[in-house]
């Protein structure tokens, strides 16, 4: 159980396009979604929280009009990287956690975005 | 502040046993996770702790003491594959994680 999906894998588009990425809990309902970005050879940084059904919470320095965050169902958020450029090249990868009791993140396998 | 504090690299040989630390400052504290990562893969769960104590589960063992805010990971008959980052994350009141920096785990033949 607690599988979490991640859609696409990789991603390569041109400077100025808007890339949407898919996170999906595939057995159990995700009351609650993160974001995250991983730079080579650092660590994870938390880009946003997400609710089901209310607004993102987004950490300090993270823009939210360019990192727009949906969490509209209980088994699926999306994060659209707008307005894509070269320095958002990054590995994005979301989790989920459940319900209150079911604490454990649980993590995609991750996106591979690379803005030419 | 909240802080977790993880060594940067740790060196290892085939079939030994290796034990990563890592301790923690949160506001509040609802447990302490244990993640492997792979190089240029995602994250995944190894093990939660929320009372003092150790949990085994097979060759991997995770362990915890709330007065000292510290924990760590034991990793018993190393194989080549548990070459990975381990990265160690504390839940705060808000049960929002506070994540170490990790620590590269080398295993040496």
């Amino acid at each position: 159980g607690a599988v979490v999906s991640q859609h696409p894998s990789w991603v390569i588009c041109k400077s100025g396009t808007s890339v949407k990425i898919e996170c999906r809990s595939l057995d159990f309902q995700a009351t609650t979604m993160f974001w995250y970005r991983q730079f080579p050879k650092q660590s994870l940084m938390l880009m946003a929280t997400s609710n089901e059904g209310s607004k993102a919470t987004y950490e300090q320095g993270v823009e939210k009009d360019k990192f727009l965050i949906n969490h509209a169902s209980l088994t699926l958020s999306t994060l659209t990287v707008t307005s894509a450029h070269p320095e958002d090249s990054s590995f994005y990868i979301c989790s989920a956690r459940g319900d209150s009791g079911q604490e454990t993140q649980y993590f995609g396998p991750g996106t591979r975005l690379l803005v030419l | 502040g909240q802080n977790i504090d993880q060594p940067t690299e740790m060196t290892a040989t085939e079939g030994a046993i290796v034990q990563i630390n890592c301790t923690y400052q949160t506001s509040g504290f609802n447990g302490l996770f244990w993640y492997q990562q792979h190089a240029g893969e995602a994250p995944t769960f190894l093990s939660y702790n929320v009372l003092d104590g150790l949990e085994e589960k097979g060759r991997f063992s995770s362990f915890l003491s709330r007065s000292k805010g510290y924990s760590y990971l034991l990793l018993k008959e190393l194989q080549m594959k548990d070459s990975a980052s381990y990265l160690c994350a504390a839940m705060d009141s808000n049960y929002q994680l506070i994540w170490g920096a990790g620590t590269k785990l080398i295993i040496k033949p």
